[in-house]
């Protein structure tokens, strides 16, 4: 089974914190996302990566950066966490997609901002 | 913007077929449709996905009108594990483009 882990099922960080979430598959895939879900809003799009090193901005990319050093890993960071940024965030990875297309997700990492 | 319309909610009785609607009357000859679910407090989960044809798996079926402007998701004897949110999205066939989910619609199934 295709297996996407998160570092955090939970977390809690202050306003102004430098906030590290982390993201791990084990199935080679090449690309990786990194999505946020809020209330009434559903799954936004912040940041995705199809290839180590690259990354390329999702709908709603203001506040996050992102890093991939490694094929496997996929960083979501917050520079200085505000209270907006209070949200589940999910993590996916899939391979290049060409006909039938999968994205896997993980647990997500619910992050409260106080 | 999401390219699909769903209703916001339904209900379906445990053990009766649930049929679950969705228009996308903008889809273009190479997307395709897909259908996600995410059950409460965990990430979505690929259901099924299909060009023009009807297509089948050990979870649902999937129904494609023939101008392929609309769809319906069956799932042909619903539990109440199928409980959840249920989103249709449509994607190019090749390429990076990621998932564009919209707001879903949210499935009860009633003992």
């Amino acid at each position: 089974d295709v297996k996407v882990t998160q570092s955090s099922r939970y977390l809690v960080k202050r306003t102004g914190e430098k906030v590290f979430l982390e993201c791990v598959q084990d199935m080679d895939h090449e690309n990786m996302f990194w999505y946020r879900q809020d209330p009434g809003l559903g799954l936004r799009l912040i940041y995705f990566s199809y290839d180590v090193k690259m990354k390329e901005k999702g709908d709603i990319p203001e506040g996050y950066s992102v890093s991939r050093e490694k094929k496997e890993r996929f960083s979501l960071i917050l520079e200085s966490a505000s209270t907006n940024q209070t949200s589940m965030y999910l993590c996916a990875s899939s391979f290049i997609g060409t006909g039938s297309y999968e994205q896997y997700f993980g647990p997500g990492t619910r992050l409260t901002v106080t | 913007d999401a390219k699909t319309t769903q209703p916001t909610s339904m209900d379906c009785a445990e053990g009766r077929a649930a049929n679950l609607p969705c228009n996308h009357s903008t889809i273009s000859g190479n997307e395709y449709v897909y259908w996600y679910r995410q059950i409460h407090s965990q990430g979505p989960q690929y259901i099924i996905h299909g060009l023009k044809n009807n297509e089948t798996n050990e979870m649902a079926s999937l129904i494609i009108t023939e101008d392929r402007k609309s769809s319906t998701l069956i799932l042909p004897h619903a539990t109440l594990r199928d409980t959840a949110v249920y989103y249709c999205i449509v994607r190019p066939r090749s390429g990076n483009t990621p998932l564009v989910f919209g707001k879903g619609t949210r499935l009860s199934v009633i003992a």
